[in-house]
This record gives structure tokens, C-alpha cells and sequence, in this order.
């Protein structure tokens, strides 16, 4: 059955440094999602993606934030100098054009920022 | 602000009693009710997307009803086993550009 795969599982870096977290999405999706998940608190929509633009983003996503599809095939979220509230679990998700809408979810990266 | 509730935030059951929880969200400008099942150190899975008032689903000994008007939807496991033991959260769709919305979740174990 296919998945959404994402790596690395865990990332640590210091603060102030620039991370790639990489998804694969499912080959014939055309929506593509980012998430969060801070421990303890609510799953948290980051920015949604489709026909290669950013479709909606969040208060979250601000200008440390990027999105990328750079290949057709993974599809990248991009912190440009890591903060210390930015540590949380990252999920990628992605969705068919004209299902009614369910996102099919990859097992997450954990970033820790120290 | 949109805000999804979910309750209970925990439960604890017996093998064999069935369940119910609760999730409660903004009964204005609904697209569709998510339904996702999410175990320890694996993907969540989804269960329901629920977009008709009245609607019921059902998969296997799970099913899920839901009413826009009031924002609620009610997941039911009958017949809990030790598998059916994880998180099982709710996420509201307002339809823009499918954002879901999420609840913290209620997490369920169920003891052999």
C-alpha cells in the first residue's frame, strides 16, 4: 500500500541553524500539507500546497518558513535559522484531487532545537 | 478563533465495553468532520471524513455520527480490543484549501 515517508525521523540542531525536513508524498497525490505537533498541544496546520504554490499557510508559517517541491517527488519544509519553540513534531501529509478530502500522513520528524 | 474540543482527553477501558467520545467543533462554515486514528511511533490514520449532516459511518466495530448544526460528532468503538488503543483525534475543515483544524485528542487504552 503506498505511504507518505519522511526522514530524517529526528533531527537535533542549535538554534540559529537552517533545516530540511523531506517528505515523499503518495506518487499520484496533488495536495501537499505540513503539520506540527508541539508536545502536549494540538496538532498545528503549518501551510497546504498544490499546482506548485502554497495554497494557505498559517500565522505559523512566517518568512523562516519554505516550502518545495524541487523534483516532482519530495517535498520539502525548509527552517531557515531554528528557534527554540520550533522544536516539535513535523508531519507531512498529502491528499487526491478529488477524494472527499482525507490526507494520508507520514510518521513525522522530530526536531529538536537546543 | 476556530477551536476543536474533544472529550474525554483520556479513558480507560476493559476489553469488551464499548466506548464513545466526543468531538465538538464550530458549527459555521463546515466543509467536512475528520476522523484519525493516531498509534505510538506510527502515521495517524484516517478513519471517517464526515461532510453530511446526519451522516453515519462505519468501519468494522468503529463508527462515527456527526451533526453540523449543534458541531458534533461522536466516534463509538463496540467491543473494544487492546489493538483499538491509541489517540483518536478529531480535525475541522472549513474548506479553505483543506487547513484542518485540530483537537488535542482523546486516548484511549484498553486493558486486556
Amino acid at each position: 500500500e503506498p505511504e507518505v515517508t519522511q526522514t530524517p525521523s529526528h533531527q537535533v540542531t542549535q538554534m540559529g541553524q537552517e533545516v530540511i525536513l523531506r517528505c515523499v508524498p503518495i506518487s499520484n497525490h496533488l495536495y501537499f500539507y505540513w503539520y506540527r505537533q508541539i508536545l502536549g498541544q494540538k496538532v498545528e496546520f503549518l501551510v497546504s500546497f498544490y499546482n506548485n504554490e502554497i495554497s494557505e499557510k498559517s500565522e505559523i508559517f512566517d518568512d523562516q518558513f519554505s516550502v518545495e517541491r524541487p523534483d516532482g517527488s519530495n517535498f520539502t519544509l525548509k527552517i531557515r535559522s531554528t528557534k527554540l519553540e520550533d522544536s516539535a513534531m513535523y508531519f507531512c501529509a498529502s491528499s487526491l484531487f478529488d477524494s472527499e478530502g482525507e490526507q494520508f500522513f507520514g510518521p513525522g520528524t522530530r526536531l529538536t532545537v537546543l | 478563533i476556530l477551536n476543536v474540543e474533544q472529550s474525554p482527553q483520556s479513558l480507560h477501558v476493559q476489553e469488551g465495553d464499548s466506548t464513545n467520545f466526543t468531538c465538538s467543533f464550530p458549527s459555521s462554515n463546515f466543509y467536512a468532520l475528520h476522523w484519525y486514528r493516531w498509534e505510538t511511533a506510527k502515521s495517524p490514520e484516517a478513519l471517517f471524513v464526515m461532510t453530511l449532516n446526519g451522516d453515519e459511518k462505519k468501519k468494522g466495530r468503529i463508527s462515527a455520527t456527526l451533526n453540523t448544526k449543534e458541531g458534533y460528532s461522536y466516534l463509538y468503538i463496540k467491543g473494544s480490543q487492546p489493538e483499538d488503543s491509541a489517540t483518536y483525534l478529531c480535525a475541522f475543515d472549513a474548506g479553505n484549501n483543506r487547513k484542518l483544524i485540530w483537537g488535542l485528542g482523546t486516548s484511549l487504552a484498553v486493558n486486556p
